[in-house]
């Protein structure tokens, strides 16, 4: 496609249950990030992947999220036990090459109650 | 982690030049300067980007000073749509070339 498209929209979990992200990026772009937005500004880069290749795991939670990109399916950002701080709403980006510009989608609200 | 300082806010009235300022006095020579804005709670948008030169595109004009310490995003025709959060963002590494660093950006108000 021609946008960066992520599901759900939104996704509601109680404490400790697993959410779990998805999206696909455009068309012909090989790098894929995530980013998780707190509040309104504060913004974290957590993960990028070249193609299904970890590319840069410097900013992910390291107990409880996970990440993959396989080939011919979207790529998944996983939270596994779920707690309050990890409410955010989470971007998903791609970019077609190392150094081109890259796009965002729309996010996906994630509320833990 | 930031490399990037914005002012907080502007207003702007509409039909005027917004210019958002950002200080990147650390850039090195060979990041570019972006920036982005978000409207409401949306996905980032991309503007414009630069490394040296002055550039333009349909939607706004970037100023990178010869030092590079510093730019401006000028948005020619400021409408009531433009009210955003604008990101001015320096692309950071050489390996890392894809991690953007977000700084808070500047709200801007585009007023009647």
């Amino acid at each position: 496609g021609e946008e960066v498209a992520q599901t759900p929209k939104h996704l509601v979990r109680g404490e400790g249950q697993k959410a779990k992200l998805y999206c696909a990026p455009i068309k012909g772009h090989s790098y894929v990030f995530w980013y998780q937005q707190v509040l309104k500004n504060e913004f974290k880069f957590l993960i990028s992947f070249q193609n299904e290749n970890v590319f840069d795991e410097t900013g992910m939670p390291k107990e409880r999220f996970s990440a993959k990109c396989l080939p011919n399916s979207p790529c998944s950002l996983e939270i596994q036990a779920t707690k309050l701080e990890d409410s955010a709403v989470y971007f998903c980006a791609s970019s077609q090459s190392p150094g081109n510009t890259i796009y965002f989608g729309e996010g996906s609200w994630l509320t833990v109650v | 982690d930031a490399k990037t300082t914005q002012p907080t806010s502007m207003d702007c009235a509409e039909g005027r030049a917004a210019n958002l300022p950002c200080n990147h006095s650390t850039i090195s020579g060979n990041e570019y300067v972006y920036w982005y804005r978000q409207i409401h709670s949306q996905g980032p948008q991309y503007i414009i980007h630069g490394l040296k030169n002055n550039e333009t595109n349909e939607m706004a004009s970037l100023i990178i000073t010869e030092d590079r310490k510093s730019s401006t995003l000028i948005l020619p025709h400021a409408t009531l749509r433009d009210t955003a959060v604008y990101y001015c963002i320096v692309r950071v590494g050489f390996y890392n070339f894809n991690k953007f660093y977000f700084g808070s950006g500047t709200k801007l108000n585009v007023k009647p």
